[in-house]
């Protein structure tokens, strides 16, 4: 699993509260990446970084911030969550080592 | 731009008979191809990857994929299904800067019926 956890699991929030997901890795790796999973849409990438304080819009982008005061952290913030947000989140990481994508769990959220 | 196309969105197979999941790419240049794997309310799981070096590639659990440049195709393919392939499987491809980006299909489920 390349020591990826995803917190929380699972989230039920309403309709304009914000909301932050947390990814954390414990294997120093430079690059990660948060993706949104809905039926029909594989995942989509939301945000990725590059390093600390280096982030980057992804294709779906909008609605969502995201920051990395270090390198194991990296948040998914939902300014003011949507209906359309209720989706289920993965992170990622990149080894460069093995040029191989590794997810974690996946955090399902529901915006009511 | 890249892109990828999953033929298929549901295959049905029975247990013990050959499975083809079908993938077509677009990319301007040569990419690094992917196959994860999902079973139900689980995460993803690399199960192989081409990278340009042999064509075909064999993964984890007895599947295998062949990259055929003529015809941008990268189909996922296993001799004999088993009840535990049961799962959403996703053909991906690589995005063109350095900086990891997938492209993923849109998946297709696998059913595997006893």
């Amino acid at each position: 699993d390349a020591g990826i956890t995803q917190s929380p699991r699972h989230k039920v929030t309403e309709t304009g509260t914000p909301v932050t997901l947390r990814c954390h890795q414990t294997e120093n790796h430079r690059y990660m990446y948060w993706y949104r999973q809905d039926p029909g849409h594989g995942l989509r990438l939301i945000h990725y970084s590059y390093g600390v304080k280096d982030t980057d819009k992804g294709e779906v982008s909008d609605g969502y911030s995201v920051s990395r005061s270090k390198t194991e952290d990296f948040l998914l913030t939902l300014e003011s969550a949507t209906s359309s947000q209720t989706s289920v989140y993965f992170c990622a990481i990149t080894d460069r080592g093995t040029d191989t994508q590794y997810f974690g769990p996946g955090t399902r959220l529901t915006v009511l | 731009a890249q892109s990828v196309t999953q033929l298929d969105s549901h295959v049905s197979v029975s247990e013990g008979t050959p499975v083809l999941l079908r993938c077509n790419y677009s990319s301007s240049y040569s990419p690094s191809l992917f196959w994860y794997v999902q079973h139900p309310n689980k995460g993803l799981q690399l199960l192989l990857k081409y990278t340009s070096a042999a064509t075909l590639v064999k993964g984890i659990n007895g599947f295998e994929a062949e990259f055929k440049k003529s015809e941008t195709s990268f189909h996922l393919t296993k001799p004999s299904a088993h009840m535990s392939d049961a799962a959403e499987y996703f053909c991906v491809v690589s995005g063109s800067s350095n900086t990891g980006k997938l492209i993923f299909g849109q998946g297709t489920t696998l059913q595997v019926k006893p």
